[in-house]
């Protein structure tokens, strides 16, 4: 079992809609939560980090953090078709070593 | 600002060779990590180096190495090329290595054949 799974998708919806991305993890040693975003052909780029559980709004983004559950999730109110990319969770207890999910490709349909 | 510069962007090696990819992070940066991307298991951590030594090193054969170098630069090193070592290699800098954030370069695409 992966230390951190996610959903690879494909998850397709209309422009204006709630996008719903998350991961679930397994070790509690994991105290960093990130997300970024991956454009093809390009690296990763940190959209949100958060510490603890709770909510963290950031524009059109919000990260949740539910770490009874170990649950992570990204909301993306308002999509936009250049939203459309592979979003990536990012796990750390270190903070020097990265644990990512494999990815969600999200694509927003004009 | 500049951003974290990866060079070459593409490379093509023979089964049994080696490979040097280089990485200049972003200016100030002293925290440089090392990540392999590959469609089936998604971006796998490679190593860390701060202020030229390892700080942390993930699950990789030895034959994976890299080093860093005063100005901050650093260098990853692949001997013996396997097939299964095709992949996008990312690299990414920070400050500290903390999580204010880590800045990845856009990648060397390795293939071997």
């Amino acid at each position: 079992q992966k230390e951190v799974e996610q959903d690879p998708g494909p998850l397709s919806v209309p422009e204006g809609a709630i996008v719903s991305l998350n991961c679930t993890y397994s070790n509690s040693a994991f105290q960093y939560f990130m997300w970024y975003r991956q454009y093809s052909r390009k690296g990763p780029e940190l959209l949100m980090y958060t510490y603890s559980s709770g909510n963290k709004e950031d524009g059109r983004f919000t990260a949740q953090v539910d770490k009874s559950s170990k649950y992570i999730s990204l909301f993306i109110r308002d999509s936009q078709p250049s939203d459309s990319a592979t979003y990536l969770c990012a796990l750390t207890g270190t903070a020097s070593k990265l644990t990512f999910g494999t990815g969600t490709r999200l694509q927003v349909m004009l | 600002k500049a951003g974290v510069t990866q060079t070459p962007r593409y490379l093509i090696k023979t089964r049994g060779q080696q490979v040097t990819l280089s990485c200049s992070p972003i200016s100030g940066h002293r925290s440089v990590s090392w990540y392999q991307q590959t469609p089936g298991q998604g971006l796998q951590f490679l190593f860390e180096y701060f202020s030229e030594t390892q700080r942390n090193k993930g699950n990789f054969p030895g034959r994976f190495s890299g080093r860093q170098f005063s100005n901050s630069r650093s260098e990853m090193n692949v001997s013996t090329l396997e097939l299964g070592d095709s992949a996008l290699y990312l690299c990414a800098s920070s400050l500290t290595g903390g999580i204010e954030g880590y800045t990845f370069g856009s990648g060397t695409r390795l293939t071997v054949v």
